[in-house]
């Protein structure tokens, strides 16, 4: 499975943007980038993904790289219910998919 | 709504015992997985399902057995086998269509071996 490296922690200050970092230098070319968070004591939850182009919805942005090796998720106006565990994942393409693997992720910490 | 019911959300094993953790369905996904979370650390898949009545070892299935007799169930016990149980269990599941999204997760199971 291709791998991707983020930072361990990233802090921000609340109403500020955030932009976290994510290298995949060995993705292939029908590897979509997704991007989960995980909230203390509860499950992950999809924020969201891409192929090539940047992606935009209410919760987040993505910003993917013209040779794909990277990305980062922008949160443009980071809140206090944003601090979490946010996970970078790479998902193989196609009608039938196998397992995901998830790395470390990145702890962001908000401050008011 | 629809979603990941997972129960119960605690749970508590004496050694030796097998328990038998819930995860039921109402998205009409065709694959379900279950993963292991240790403190700080990332998830680990232990078993997944991509049809009823199929499924796969995970990267650490040793001491775990799961069935999927109904698509909306994925049921995940722990055997007495499995020497370190204490964790956080997260069941998810998907739509194998293509072009959809990604996993959607339960709230989880906390086992702890007293």
């Amino acid at each position: 499975d291709a791998k991707t490296t983020q930072p361990n922690s990233m802090e921000s200050n609340e109403e500020e943007p955030v932009h976290l970092p994510c290298n995949h230098s060995t993705i292939s070319g029908t590897d979509y980038i997704h991007w989960y968070r995980q909230l203390p004591s509860q499950g992950p939850e999809y924020v969201i993904h891409g192929l090539t182009s940047n992606v935009n919805n209410r919760m987040a942005s993505l910003a993917i790289a013209e040779d794909r090796k990277s990305s980062t998720l922008i949160l443009h106006r980071a809140t206090l219910r944003d601090a979490a565990v946010y996970y970078c994942i790479l998902m193989g393409g196609g009608t039938s998919y196998g397992k995901l693997t998830f790395g470390q992720g990145t702890i962001l910490t908000v401050h008011p | 709504d629809g979603g990941i019911t997972q129960s119960p959300k605690y749970l508590f094993r004496k050694e030796g015992q097998n328990v038998t953790l819930s995860c039921e369905q109402n998205l009409n996904h065709d694959a379900m997985y279950w993963y292991r979370q240790d403190p700080g650390q990332g998830l680990r898949l232990i078993y997944y399902s991509q049809i009823v009545n199929d499924f796969q070892k995970g990267d650490i299935a040793e001491g775990y057995s799961v069935s999927r007799e109904k698509k909306e169930s994925f049921p995940l016990t722990v055997t007495s086998a499995q020497k370190n149980p204490t964790a956080f269990y997260l069941c998810a599941s998907r739509s194998n269509r293509a072009g959809s999204y990604g996993y959607t997760f339960g709230s989880g199971t906390r086992l702890t071996v007293v």
